[in-house]
């Protein structure tokens, strides 16, 4: 869903341990989705696709898993490293109209 | 193996004056997206386009904004008689094929209106 200006919610977890954020999309006809890093003062930067006729797809330290029964997305990050400190956007793509549809964002904080 | 390149990165203004924002898609890219961002958000669709065609403005303000494509030439979004509520970074992406694709984001322009 989208942010209503509401403060990011926060995740913080140790360096080396695993990350895991979450993401609820609303559109059960959305077919393609992907998750976005954001640092601050840079725009989303790609980290990852999956279209809805596959339910995990793994890339480097990285894996996203789609749940179409629950409409529920994950990013899962190994290991996870200082330079991962930022804010995660997952977009659908809701099979209407042209644009890809941002949810409202987790920030990931890593403490060394 | 230049990205998706935004111009001015910062940008201010006083209340009734325009704003022209410019973007250079990837090469070989044709599909620009127009994107704002308000601090703490997400990202918002403003305006689609392709090369001299509007294909989808349905997230831009009917008054005072509008996108052009040019056959030669930047993207530009221009907002005339800005507002202060017009303060946001405005993100460009491209992709190479439209849907189904996914879209490379430049680093934004910070409009900030005073």
């Amino acid at each position: 869903g989208e942010s209503v200006g509401l403060h990011l919610p926060t995740l913080s977890v140790q360096e080396g341990d695993n990350s895991i954020i979450n993401c609820a999309y609303s559109n059960s006809a959305s077919d393609y989705f992907i998750w976005y890093k954001q640092e601050s003062g840079k725009g989303p930067q790609f980290i990852i696709d999956i279209r809805s006729n596959m339910d995990k797809r793994q890339g480097q330290r990285v894996t996203v898993l789609l749940n179409k029964t629950v409409k529920h997305l994950s990013l899962q990050i190994a290991a996870t490293q200082p330079g991962d400190s930022a804010v995660y956007f997952c977009a659908e793509d809701n099979n209407a109209g042209n644009m890809l549809t941002f949810g409202g964002g987790t920030r990931l904080m890593v403490k060394p | 193996n230049a990205g998706v390149m935004q111009n001015p990165r910062h940008l201010v203004r006083r209340r009734g004056q325009e704003a022209r924002l410019r973007c250079s898609p990837m090469k070989g890219h044709s599909h620009v997206y127009w994107y704002r961002q308000l601090p703490e958000e997400g990202l918002k669709f403003m305006v689609y386009l392709q090369k001299e065609n509007i294909i989808d403005e349905s997230g831009m303000p009917k008054e005072r904004f509008s996108a052009e494509f040019p056959k030669e030439g930047p993207s530009i979004l221009r907002i005339q008689q800005v507002v202060r509520g017009d303060s946001a970074a405005y993100f460009c992406a491209s992709s190479q094929k439209g849907r189904d694709s996914p879209l490379h984001f430049g680093n934004g322009t910070r409009l900030t209106v005073t």
